[in-house]
């Protein structure tokens, strides 16, 4: 079954840390995986996806096919970063994206 | 962002009454998606469809009904509305062989 997993639910950091969102999934064949932000109260935001392999505000992700994961790095929080991220997953023959159940990031200053 | 809105933006309904929220792209986007957002669940998809007239269910359709009778519009309807699903709603559409969705600025429902 496609399953998508962020096992934390609130990660908080200082200003200036490194920040890494964990993402792992399961599915049998080659996903294509992203991470979407939500910044407070708005809509979902595309931040990357990993076939772009682009660095958006900082952010990179690295698919490790051995490990599963889609894991979201940054070497130096911004308090701005303070939002809820979601991983997601698509395979090639669907048409739906399956999303993990969020983390929620907070920079304090 | 500028080309999927929703109404209405906010409701509060009773228990028992059928909602209607609506979901307009001017995008042109032949997918369109719509998702509840709960604490712990992430987001789930209720129904989608992948061209006018042409729907189907996700994960959580029990309770929700939709239609899309033009390309631009996806309605989703509570047909009797119950305190479970109180949530935040969001559209989403993309275009066909492009996986990447885009999302709409969601609907909070309260249902009393």
């Amino acid at each position: 079954a496609q399953r998508v997993t962020q096992p934390e639910k609130l990660l908080s950091v200082f200003k200036g840390a490194p920040v890494e969102l964990k993402c792992n999934y399961s599915y049998s064949g080659s996903p294509e995986l992203f991470w979407y932000v939500q910044y407070s109260r708005q809509r979902l935001q595309l931040l990357l996806r990993h076939i772009s392999r682009e660095s958006i505000k900082g952010f990179t992700a690295d698919l490790n096919k051995g490990e599963t994961s889609f894991h979201l790095k940054k070497p130096f929080a911004q308090e701005e970063d303070s939002a809820m991220y979601y991983c997601a997953l698509s395979g090639h023959n669907t048409d739906k994206l399956i999303f993990g159940t969020g983390t929620r990031l907070q920079v304090f200053p | 962002d500028a080309g999927i809105t929703q109404s209405p933006r906010h409701k509060v309904t009773e228990t028992g009454t059928p909602v209607t929220l609506r979901c307009h792209q001017t995008e042109n986007h032949r997918y369109m998606y719509w998702y509840r957002q709960d604490p712990g669940h992430g987001l789930r998809l209720i129904h989608y469809s992948y061209g006018v007239k042409d729907t189907d269910k996700g994960e959580v359709s029990d309770g929700y009904s939709v239609s899309r009778s033009k390309t631009e519009d996806f309605l989703l309807t509570l047909e009797s509305a119950t305190s479970s699903q109180t949530s935040v709603y969001f559209c989403a559409s993309r275009l066909a062989g492009e996986m990447t969705q885009y999302f709409g600025p969601g609907t909070r429902l309260l249902v009393l």
